[in-house]
């Protein structure tokens, strides 16, 4: 039972540099979604999917990009990491509208420690 | 628009008390409510969920919630701290009309529970 798994778990990272982040999930759901978590400020909507193809921004999407080619992966890219990306990176899932019930439910994975120094 | 405020960012307990923590929201409509739990170096857990019906909502670890829409509140307890219980609490609501399912959350409330 996987359910959502991100990697790397750890990554450092000198000013300027680019990376991806990788979410995987194999529960099938419709609905991704990648946060960031910075202390004292919970968590913060960077950029979701509601399907394969499609991506859409969150509260705080700049300095970021994102894509969904399949429907069990979501891909966070920093084009040009900056010291202000330092932060825990957190993937999630939901049913969407698969199931009633449980749409709401968001499902999340372990995280990735990023710091840009 | 929607948002939630967790009053206290650091609750400290004794073993065996009662937990209380606290979680205002803002919703312009019919708000569904989350309480999330997240240990040490993970991700974050579902605790318990408020959508529709029963106004109080029993969730996993023994801990419940109530949902109270005259004081916009969506408090969680538990009867009884256990040293397992330490964690980062975080309530969350979204709009049951919305297409994206998309959650706000509050800042979190570190719990702390004392031997």
């Amino acid at each position: 039972n996987a359910g959502v798994t991100q990697t790397p778990k750890f990554r450092v990272l000198k000013t300027g540099q680019s990376m991806t982040l990788l979410c995987a999930q194999d529960m099938n759901h419709e609905y991704m979604y990648w946060y960031r978590q910075d202390p004292g400020m919970g968590l913060r909507l960077i950029h979701y999917s509601v399907g394969e193809g499609t991506t859409a921004k969150g509260e705080v999407p700049d300095g970021y990009n994102v894509s969904r080619l399949k429907k069990q992966n979501f891909l966070l890219g920093l084009e040009s990491a900056a010291p202000s990306q330092t932060s825990v990176y957190f993937c999630a899932s939901s049913p969407g509208t698969q199931r009633a019930l449980a749409k709401n439910i968001q499902y999340f994975g372990a995280g990735t420690r990023l710091s840009v120094l | 628009a929607q948002s939630v405020t967790q009053l206290g960012s650091h609750v400290s307990v004794s073993e065996g008390a009662l937990v209380l923590l606290r979680c205002n929201y803002s919703s312009s409509v019919p708000p569904y409510l989350f309480w999330y739990v997240q240990y040490p170096n993970q991700g974050l857990q579902l605790l318990l969920k408020y959508t529709t019906g029963a106004t109080l909502v029993k969730g996993i670890n023994g801990f419940e919630a109530e949902f109270k829409k005259s004081e916009t509140s969506f408090h969680l307890t538990k009867p009884s701290a256990h040293m397992s219980d330490a964690a980062e609490y975080f309530c969350a609501v979204s709009g049951p009309g919305g297409a994206t399912n998309k959650l706000i959350f509050g800042t979190g409330t570190l719990l702390a529970v004392q031997p």
